[in-house]
């Protein structure tokens, strides 16, 4: 199976500051179509996971422009322009690329 | 609006069984590939199961392999979840999802004695 590493784990910020998160995967996540099927998640407490981003970099509908997501390969990174309270809660990736699909072990924003 | 919602969830015993239900509205089900995701207490999403668009293909992670059985009957809308030979471990919230955007709100399954 892929493993997906994030880093940090645990992310203090303050309101209105910048904010990133890296994921890094044991393989590569190109897969034969040339796609990368890498997908950052938010989950607030009590809710379904959130997708934000997915092919790496492309916003899904209603999420705010704050956030956006880079990389290739195996290293990958969402960043939040600036972060609003609303924004706390566990932030995911997830790889599609290769079966059977996985998540990383989560990075949990709070407030400072 | 797309709506998917579980049901099923519960209490059960270790060894005993539950079905859970996932029923879609809002988008032509039938067109669609739909998984289960479960989540244990403090941890990360587990992709556990999928099924195509007819029922044809599925595929079942290793950790519950031989016990879940996925299926889904188009002419109801629905995508259900047969678990079976239930451990503690299996204690989680179980997602319907519809690609990776669409999810349910979730059916606990606790397993406990």
């Amino acid at each position: 199976d892929v493993v997906l590493t994030q880093s940090p784990l645990s992310l203090p910020v303050t309101l209105g500051q910048p904010a990133s998160i890296s994921c890094r995967s044991s393989q590569s996540l190109v897969y034969s179509d040339g796609n990368t099927y890498l997908n950052w998640f938010q989950q607030r407490p009590g809710q379904p996971p959130r997708r934000l981003i997915h092919k790496v970099s492309d916003r899904d509908s209603g999420v705010p422009d704050r956030f956006s997501g880079s990389g290739s390969g195996t290293d990958f990174t969402l960043k939040i322009s600036r972060v609003e309270a609303e924004d706390v809660g566990v932030y995911y990736c997830m790889q599609g690329t290769h079966w059977r699909f996985t998540f990383g072990q989560g990075t949990k924003l709070e407030i400072k | 609006e797309v709506h998917l919602v579980e049901s099923g969830g519960g209490l059960v015993q270790p060894g005993g069984s539950l079905r859970l239900s996932c029923v879609a509205s809002g988008f032509t089900f039938s067109n669609y590939a739909m998984y289960w995701v479960r989540q244990a207490p403090g941890k990360s999403p587990e992709y556990i199961s999928g099924i195509n668009n007819n029922g044809s293909a599925t595929f079942y992670a290793n950790s519950v392999k031989g016990r879940f059985t996925i299926s889904r009957d188009n002419s109801k809308d629905t995508l259900y979840l047969q678990l079976g030979s239930l451990r503690p471990v299996d204690l989680a919230v179980y997602y319907c999802a519809r690609g990776w955007f669409r999810w349910g709100q979730g059916a606990l399954v606790t397993v406990s004695s």
